[in-house]
């Protein structure tokens, strides 16, 4: 079955440690995007890339880094920049742009937390 | 500014009861608007989409309205069971671009027996 798989499910992050979280899709989709969730509080655009080898900052990007080498792969790092990781981190996919098109997957998500 | 704003925060429900969730939005220029179900520590699933022209649409015992000259949209359960407790979240696009989608903080609905 085509999807999105994030990996791992659960990560502990020790101060000043830089963690990455995997982002793997099989739906043949151009654009991947990564957000961060918190709790009563809307999805917030980290990063997104339409094509490989380009991406694009988000609305809160600081503290984040991406990389974008296969068209399946959208990793996302957490650098010891980022103050205040702790957090439920989604990924996702589309297979045009994401305001017109129907194609818009999300991944079962990574919670990450400092330790 | 851009944003979109869901009521109530919190709902709960007996089974086999209906409810309605509320989105009011303003996006401009509008796409589409998405209604999505999130169990707790998993991704959001899609229930529905709805562009300018569309009233109304229905998945299953979800039926989502959409009323774009004032800028609302609703999402109707019937017969509720205990597997809709959920978050649902409201999302609105703009027109055009890849990053271009504001999110609405969720509905966070509790199905009891």
């Amino acid at each position: 079955d085509g999807g999105i798989t994030q990996s791992p499910k659960y990560l502990f992050r020790k101060e000043g440690q830089n963690v990455t979280l995997s982002c793997e899709q099989n739906l043949n989709h151009d654009a991947m995007y990564w957000y961060r969730q918190d709790p009563g509080q809307g999805l917030r655009l980290i990063y997104y890339s339409q094509i490989v080898n380009d991406f694009q900052k988000g609305d809160i990007a600081e503290g984040y880094s991406v990389s974008r080498e296969k068209k399946e792969s959208f990793p996302l790092t957490v650098t010891s920049a980022q103050k205040n990781p702790t957090a439920f981190y989604l990924c996702a996919s589309s297979d045009r742009a994401a305001a017109s098109g129907t194609g818009y997957t999300f991944g079962s998500g990574t919670r990450l937390t400092v330790v | 500014k851009n944003q979109v704003e869901q009521s109530p925060q919190s709902l709960i429900i007996l089974e086999g009861k209906n409810c309605t969730l509320q989105c009011n939005y303003t996006v401009s220029p509008f796409s589409n608007l998405r209604w999505y179900k999130q169990d707790t520590g998993r991704g959001p699933v899609s229930l529905t989409i709805m562009t300018f022209s569309e009233n109304t649409k229905s998945n299953g015992r979800y039926t989502a309205t959409l009323d774009a000259d004032t800028k609302q949209s609703s999402l109707h359960i019937t017969a509720s069971q205990l597997s809709d407790s959920a978050s649902y979240i409201c999302v609105v696009s703009f027109s055009g671009g890849y990053n271009k989608l504001i999110f609405g903080a969720g509905t966070r609905l509790a199905v009891h027996p």
